[in-house]
């Protein structure tokens, strides 16, 4: 496709569900990232992606949450035994190369309602 | 990491330049700045980014002071379209973590 895909759109679930939250990039790209947004505030960095390895998962919230990346291309956020204060926006975005001298495009997000 | 500093918030009339400055005094010679933007219920969208040159684009404009210590993002024709938050943020130069801090609100007002 011709910018970053992510399904579902939106998605609720009851409390204590597990969720998987996916994300195609643009072909070709080998930096992804994934970014939470609660409502009303900013974007607050989950992980990022440089092929299929994650060098740095410090910014994931908790043990609940995990992503891979598979192929190079897919990536999937899973979040386990979801909390009501998982409830956001949960943002991709992929880039040619990792940031530092090229643009991110990202998707248009899952909304996540933790009931 | 190198820190940004925006103001909160900025009007602007439409049709008129809107300026969103930015400053960085920690920043170090290989950072780049980035401008990004976020239109409300949308993904953020890249806007333009420059190391030490000034920048133009379709979209906007780029000015970066001769130490680097301050940029700023130049709309030229802003339309009400161009309300949104517009983040200044210098990804570090050894990993993929963009960080987009506060940003600064532009409301164009008709």
């Amino acid at each position: 496709g011709a910018g970053v895909s992510q399904s579902p759109s939106n998605k609720v679930t009851e409390k204590g569900k597990d969720v998987e939250l996916r994300c195609d990039p643009i072909s070709g790209h080998t930096a992804l990232y994934w970014y939470r947004q609660s409502l009303g505030q900013g974007l607050e960095f989950l992980i990022y992606f440089q092929g299929n390895s994650a060098p740095d998962k410090s910014g994931l919230p908790s043990d609940r949450f995990s992503a891979e990346r598979t192929g190079g291309s897919v990536s999937t956020l899973t979040i386990q035994r979801t909390q009501q204060e998982d409830s956001a926006v949960y943002l991709c975005a992929s880039s040619l190369k990792l940031v530092r001298n090229t643009e991110a495009f990202f998707g248009q997000g899952t909304r996540l309602t933790v009931v | 990491d190198a820190k940004t500093t925006q103001p909160t918030s900025m009007d602007c009339a439409e049709g008129r330049a809107a300026n969103l400055p930015c400053n960085h005094s920690t920043i170090s010679g290989n950072e780049y700045v980035y401008w990004y933007r976020q239109i409300h219920s949308q993904g953020p969208q890249y806007i333009i980014h420059g190391l030490k040159n000034n920048e133009t684009n379709e979209m906007a404009s780029l000015i970066i002071t001769e130490d680097r210590k301050s940029s700023t993002l130049i709309l030229p024709h802003a339309t009400l379209r161009d309300t949104a938050v517009y983040y200044c943020i210098l990804p570090p130069s050894n990993t993929g973590k963009l960080i987009f801090g506060q940003g600064t609100t532009l409301q164009v007002k008709p």
